[in-house]
């Protein structure tokens, strides 16, 4: 089973509007990390923000909020106020304890913001 | 300066050559990671290292041997260069507390003929 499903292949989004993106995870281990990269075309990766298991509030940094739902297992990255700036590549990550800490990555979503 | 730099950017290469990326940070971390990135695919594991002297091998290792020179210093080796190899290669480092996010170089991309 993949520990990181992103259903979105591409999505549209109209600047100024916000956008969710989906990830789900499976895990059976109490303390992970869930992370959320963006790589636009030029290629890098840039890390936008992180969500532990047993922190209590959803994390936000700036436009980016992370709508994390344990019971559900998923740990959806919404965008407000979309700017052309932000058609990329995001990636869902996630890092458990039991598997040395290393990250396992989901195929990822494009998403397109249009004037 | 960029904190994790990657060299080459680009290469060409033929099947069968050996070929080294290489990886160096001055983020003082302890962790580096070497992954590679396929259309479709997302990202993939390919070797870490915890500190200079522990080596582990990741999902897709077969085909790639790596080095830890020094703390700041990670290479990835393709020993026969095979033209499936042909992707985005990243390098990451984190620190070993807190959220322990990977924060990566800019990418290499490997081109097997």
């Amino acid at each position: 089973a993949q520990k990181i499903t992103q259903t979105q292949p591409g999505m549209f989004v109209q600047e100024k509007e916000a956008v969710t993106l989906d990830c789900t995870y499976d895990t059976s281990d109490p303390s992970y990390g869930l992370f959320w990269y963006k790589q636009p075309s030029s290629g890098e990766m840039i890390f936008l923000i992180y969500q532990g298991s047993y922190d209590q509030q959803n994390a936000t940094e700036g436009r980016y909020s992370l709508n994390f739902q344990k019971a559900r297992k998923s740990a959806n990255l919404v965008i407000s106020a979309s700017q052309l700036g932000d058609s990329a590549m995001y990636f869902c990550a996630m890092r458990e304890r039991s598997e040395y800490s290393t990250l396992t990555f989901g195929k990822g979503t494009m998403l397109l913001v249009s004037p | 300066d960029a904190d994790v730099t990657q060299t080459p950017r680009n290469r060409i290469t033929k099947t069968g050559k050996r070929i080294m990326l290489e990886c160096s940070q001055t983020k003082g971390h302890d962790r580096m990671y070497w992954y590679r990135q396929d259309p479709g695919l997302g990202l993939r594991l390919i070797y870490y290292s915890f500190d200079v002297k522990d080596i582990n091998k990741g999902e897709i290792s077969d085909g790639y041997s790596v080095s830890r020179q020094a703390q700041a210093k990670f290479s990835l080796s393709l020993e026969s260069a095979i033209p499936n190899q042909t992707a985005l290669y990243f390098c990451a480092t984190s620190d070993r507390t807190g959220a322990e996010t990977q924060y990566f170089g800019p990418g290499t991309r490997l081109l097997v003929l």
